[in-house]
């Protein structure tokens, strides 16, 4: 069982540089999530998805895109990488309204 | 909008002892709550849940009851393990805020010998 996979678990930039961040479930679930987690911090809401073709913004959206063009896909975007966006990015899924979400092992970015 | 207060940590326990972590929501309508674990270098994984008022969730020792007078959704387990040690969040998910997972947060939960 595969759940949510992300990829890569790794990844060092240069200020400036652009990279996507991949997203895929194979849960077949609408609702599809990005978070970010700094250094003993909580998860703050970036961008999610309630369906192919449908996203927003969630509470720290600047300096990030999204796109959801299928179900099971939802690759996250940084266009120009700052320090301040060093953080573990976590992806997750859910079936619907009120139910449990999946995560996937996380993203380690740093900005340097 | 929606929002979700967590004591803050850390809380260091030894072993055996009784574990309680606070959790209080704002929320329109009718949410679900959830308390997530996350153990060292790992993601978020579900540890229990509670869909209406009332109600009370339970796994591996853990319980918590979603309390609709007090918007509170507090985490209890009676006698914790060095396995315990982890961070746990406090989350809740809602028609009314367009099923956004929102998150507390957290508090990391240390457990000595």
């Amino acid at each position: 069982n595969a759940g949510v996979t992300q990829t890569p678990k790794f990844r060092i930039l240069k200020i400036g540089q652009s990279m996507t961040l991949q997203c895929a479930q194979d849960m077949n679930h609408n609702y599809m999530y990005w978070y970010r987690q700094d250094p003993g911090m909580g998860l703050k809401l970036i961008y999610y998805s309630v369906g192919a073709g449908i996203t927003d913004k969630g509470e720290v959206p600047n300096g990030y895109n999204v796109s959801r063009s299928t179900t099971e896909d939802f690759p996250l975007r940084l266009e120009l990488a700052a320090p301040s966006q060093t953080s573990v990015y976590f992806c997750a899924s859910s079936s619907g309204v009120n139910t449990e979400a999946f995560f996937g092992q996380g993203t380690r970015l740093t900005v340097v | 909008g929606d929002s979700v207060t967590q004591m803050e940590g850390p809380v260091t326990l030894s072993e055996e002892a009784f574990l309680t972590i606070n959790c209080t929501y704002t929320a329109t309508g009718y949410p679900s709550l959830f308390w997530y674990v996350q153990y060292p270098g790992e993601g978020l994984q579900l540890l229990l849940k509670a869909t209406k008022a009332d109600d009370k969730g339970s796994n591996k020792g853990f319980e918590a009851t979603y309390r609709k007078e007090t918007t509170s959704f507090h985490l209890e387990k009676g006698s914790v393990q060095v396995s315990d040690s982890a961070v746990y969040f406090c989350a809740l998910s809602g028609a009314a805020a367009g099923n956004k997972l929102t998150f507390g947060g957290g508090t990391r939960v240390l457990v000595k010998p």
